[in-house]
């Protein structure tokens, strides 16, 4: 079974802080995405990542940035963080070919920032 | 451009109702098409898919079918139970950008 595992469930920070969500795939998947989720937006993309070192930027990338060193990790960075961040942060991994290869999500980061 | 459609919930029925959770896209050419399911505290899982007009998805007694005519892709369940309270994702992929169209998100609440 694939698993998709967010480093923190919760986490609470203040405004300006760096903040760093990680995300590690078990499945050797070359697509990997994150997303936050707020009450009545759906889902919105923040950045993806189709192989090592390459990043795109999604719909609402102002403000972050991402990393993915290696295959099986893409970490998403809040440089300064500000209360508008305060969201549900989700992770997601898949097969190239998104038409039959379903997006595999995390349980997510519930990320506060005060 | 691309888009989807959902209904807006929170959707209420009681254990053993029947579900509508309506779905249009508007997409250029072929695009396949996806039902989402987020229980609670949970992230995001397949329910079920389609990738061609016509075709019917089905999992869990969840049906949706592809209907290129009426650009929809609405989900059913004949009898539902407790068990499927959880907010319910439209999504469509047109394979243009990698990237998912996603709906809104309808909350569905079953009471016993």
């Amino acid at each position: 079974d694939v698993k998709v595992t967010q480093s923190s469930r919760y986490l609470v920070k203040r405004t300006g802080e760096k903040v760093f969500l990680e995300c590690v795939q078990d499945m050797d998947h070359e697509n990997m995405f994150w997303y936050r989720q707020d009450p009545g937006l759906g889902l919105r993309l923040i950045y993806f990542s189709y192989d090592v070192k390459m990043k795109e930027k999604g719909d609402i990338p102002e403000g972050y940035s991402v990393s993915r060193e290696k295959k099986e990790r893409f970490s998403l960075i809040l440089e300064s963080a500000s209360t508008n961040q305060t969201s549900m942060y989700l992770c997601a991994s898949s097969f190239p070919g998104q038409s039959n290869s379903p997006l595999h999500f995390g349980n997510g980061t519930r990320l506060t920032v005060t | 451009g691309n888009s989807v459609t959902q209904m807006e919930g929170p959707v209420t029925l009681s254990e053993e109702a029947f579900l509508t959770i309506n779905c249009t896209y508007t997409a250029t050419g072929y695009p396949s098409l996806f039902w989402y399911v987020q229980y609670p505290g949970e992230g995001l899982q397949l329910l079920l898919k389609a990738t061609k007009a016509d075709d019917k998805g089905s999992n869990k007694g969840f049906e949706a079918t592809y209907r290129k005519e009426t650009t929809s892709f609405h989900l059913e369940k004949g009898s539902v139970q407790v068990s499927d309270s959880a907010v319910y994702f439209c999504a469509l992929y047109a394979g243009n950008n990698r990237k998912l169209i996603w709906g809104l998100g309808t909350s569905l609440a079953v009471n016993p």
